[in-house]
């Protein structure tokens, strides 16, 4: 079965600084992996995702993540970190057969100036 | 496009009263999700629609639950009677044609507080 754990619910860090949330996944079958964001008060966004192929993805506002199967792993990074960067993300894996996604509880992420 | 419309985006009722949830999706996209958030159970998946059937429902929590999808352009999350375990927020989404889960656009969300 498929399963998603964010480690840390909570993340703060400062303006300028790095962004690292951690997102590590179970899966039987080739996962296909997504980060998300929710801005307050709005619906989730799809930052970026993980098919196939190249293993480090570019997704929007600065993010990028890599999968490592050998540590099933899919962390986002962004190397500075900005204001309008404070959300809740969430990781999520594909079960397999396109029609879900099991989904991290989320890491909010605080930015200090 | 303007997306995913939802509506209400809030809703306070009273137990036992029925609430009604509307979801107009991206125009051209097949498939339809329902989702349940909460703080406790994070997002949870209700059922999903392709081409308006609904083909998995499995996470409807119970009889007093319901989602049509009448027409490609619309679809309602019923919940009668309400109780107050359902306070949450509820999400509509949706994605292209063959995307399925892997492409969602999401709507801003229906508030959810049943007193």
């Amino acid at each position: 079965a498929q399963s998603v754990t964010q480690l840390g619910s909570h993340v703060s860090v400062s303006e300028g600084a790095l962004v690292l949330l951690r997102c590590n996944y179970s899966s039987s079958v080739p996962p296909y992996l997504f980060w998300y964001v929710q801005y307050p008060n709005q619906g989730l966004q799809l930052l970026l995702k993980y098919t196939t192929g190249a293993t480090l993805v570019k997704g929007i506002n600065g993010f990028e993540a890599e999968f490592k199967k050998s540590e099933t792993s899919f962390h986002l990074t962004k190397p500075s970190a900005h204001m309008s960067d404070a959300a809740e993300y969430f990781c999520a894996v594909n079960a397999g057969n396109n029609r879900k996604l099991i989904w991290g509880l989320g890491t909010s992420l605080a930015v200090n100036p | 496009d303007a997306g995913v419309i939802q509506s209400p985006r809030h809703e306070v009722t009273e137990m036992g009263q029925e609430v009604t949830l509307r979801c107009k999706p991206i125009s051209g996209h097949n498939s339809l999700f329902w989702y349940r958030q909460t703080m406790m159970r994070g997002l949870e998946l209700l059922i999903y629609f392709n081409n308006n059937v609904p083909i998995d429902d499995s996470g409807m929590p119970e009889d007093r639950f319901s989602a049509k999808m009448p027409n490609a352009s619309f679809s309602t999350l019923k919940i009668q009677p309400s109780e107050p375990r359902d306070s949450a927020v509820y999400f509509c989404a949706s994605s292209p044609q063959g995307a399925g889960a892997n492409v969602l656009t999401f709507g801003a969300g229906s508030r959810l507080t049943v007193l």
